[in-house]
């Protein structure tokens, strides 16, 4: 069974850094393109961004809202998507989930979610 | 960037109700588009994929049609398990942008 598993979340400073991990197990890693997605409290969903795989050239992009902020990077090795986030707004407050896109088809896989409380 | 939006906003049905969705995107996205059911505290279930593919194990009275700009879910028959927030998700592949949901509320 597919599983994705985000950690790393907590209450951090305006303007501080942050790094997520998402940990993938019952498929692919390798080949999948990953994600990640947030969702502040009552709101909707909004794409962070995501990185292809290896046989795409680890090729990444992201929501201009975030764009030259975050970075997401991974260890196929250790089957571990990551989001490096910085210079951290209030407004990046959300639960972060991970997520696994497949091939032509939508984001099959989803992670619990972890929770990012930027506030001082 | 493609922006995407749903209409309504947010939806009264009842059990046993046929109810459809509409999700319009900004310019033409082919048949990349998905949609998603949340339920409150729990990740996003991907329910249709390229605009009408049922995802693996989704009850087939959930389909969705359309192509270009405009989509549709349809549920054919409201069960209490489909109460919940549904997202519509264009993925052209290289910005990838959710409609804004639309809540679906027992009446």
């Amino acid at each position: 069974e597919a599983q994705l598993v985000e950690s790393g979340g907590r209450l951090v400073q305006p303007g501080g850094s942050l790094k997520l991990s998402c940990a993938a197990s019952g498929f692919t890693f390798s080949g999948s393109a990953m994600h990640w997605v947030r969702q502040a409290s009552g709101k909707g969903l909004e794409w962070v961004g995501r990185i292809r795989s290896k046989a795409n050239s680890y090729a990444t992009t992201y929501a201009a809202s975030v764009k030259g902020r975050f970075t997401i990077s991974r260890d196929d090795s250790q089957n571990t998507a990551y989001l490096q986030m910085n210079s951290l707004k209030t407004e990046d407050t959300a639960v972060y989930y991970c997520t696994r896109h497949k091939d032509d088809e939508g984001f099959d896989y989803w992670g619990q979610g972890t929770l990012v409380t930027v506030s001082s | 960037d493609i922006q995407m939006t749903q209409s309504p906003s947010a939806l009264s049905a009842s059990v046993g109700d046929r109810v459809t969705i509409t999700c319009r995107a900004s310019q033409s996205i082919s048949s990349w588009l998905a949609w998603y059911q949340q339920k409150p505290g729990k990740a996003p279930n991907l329910l249709i994929y390229k605009a009408s593919r049922l995802q693996t194990g989704v009850p087939s009275r959930f389909s969705g049609s359309g192509s270009g700009t405009e989509f549709t879910l349809t549920i054919s028959s409201l069960q209490p398990d489909d109460f919940a927030t549904y997202y519509c998700q264009q993925y052209t592949g290289y910005l990838y942008t959710f409609g804004q949901g639309t809540k679906l509320e027992i009446k």
